[in-house]
């Protein structure tokens, strides 16, 4: 069965600093992999997916993600992060022909000024 | 058109109420899915419906019962809940059932009392 680890419960970073957040996933084959944000009360908004080719992902609002096979990992990555960027990310690994979506834990990402 | 909608936002009921939650889309994607996130938890899967027919059901008790009267719309109705299934209920809409591309409404949280 497929499983996320976000070990990474809470992070603080100031603002204007870089972020890493880590996730490790756990299944046979070439996961499809994904980081969504979800800000307080509202739905899950996506950042990025990988799902074959440049391991290096590019998604949006200037976020980054890097597979890597030997690691079973999937880092998100910002070098500069917004006071804005304050919410809860989680990554999530699903199967082409699967339907399920599954999420680790999530890690929530406080901004100091 | 590129947005899940979902309605009501906020829903408060008794546990002897009847209620429905209403999802649209109109993408047309032919898969749809339920998600339920407790507080503090990362979302997880009830319900996938392929071709307005029910595809998946995570072993989800009966007193949720959904229903696709057409490749548009989903409805997950509600009766005799209990205070713990108060959550986040998540819709989500795919071209053709598979994680290759979700869409996620922004939710409705819902209280029971």
């Amino acid at each position: 069965a497929q499983s996320v680890t976000q070990p990474d419960i809470h992070i603080t970073v100031s603002e204007g600093a870089s972020l890493e957040l880590r996730c490790n996933y756990s299944y046979g084959a070439t996961p499809y992999l994904f980081w969504y944000v979800q800000s307080p009360g509202q739905g899950l908004q996506l950042l990025l997916k990988y799902f074959s080719g440049d391991t290096l992902v590019q998604g949006i609002k200037g976020f980054e993600a890097e597979f890597k096979r030997s690691q079973s990992s999937f880092n998100l990555r910002k070098p500069s992060v917004h006071w804005s960027d304050a919410a809860e990310y989680f990554c999530a690994v699903g199967a082409g022909t699967a339907s399920k979506l599954t999420f680790g834990t999530g890690t929530r990402l406080q901004v100091t000024l | 058109d590129t947005e899940v909608t979902q309605t009501p936002k906020h829903l408060v009921m008794g546990m002897t109420n009847k209620k429905s939650l209403k999802c649209e889309q109109h993408m047309g994607h032919r898969a749809m899915y339920w998600y339920k996130q407790k507080a503090k938890k990362p979302p997880e899967l009830m319900f996938v419906y392929s071709y307005e027919k029910l595809s998946i059901n995570e072993s989800v008790p009966s007193r949720f019962s959904p229903e696709c009267p057409n490749s548009s719309l989903l409805n997950l109705h509600l009766h005799a809940l209990q205070p713990e299934d108060s959550a986040l209920y998540l819709c989500a809409s795919s071209r053709e059932q598979g994680v290759r591309g979700y869409t996620f409404g922004s939710g409705t949280r819902l209280t029971v009392v």
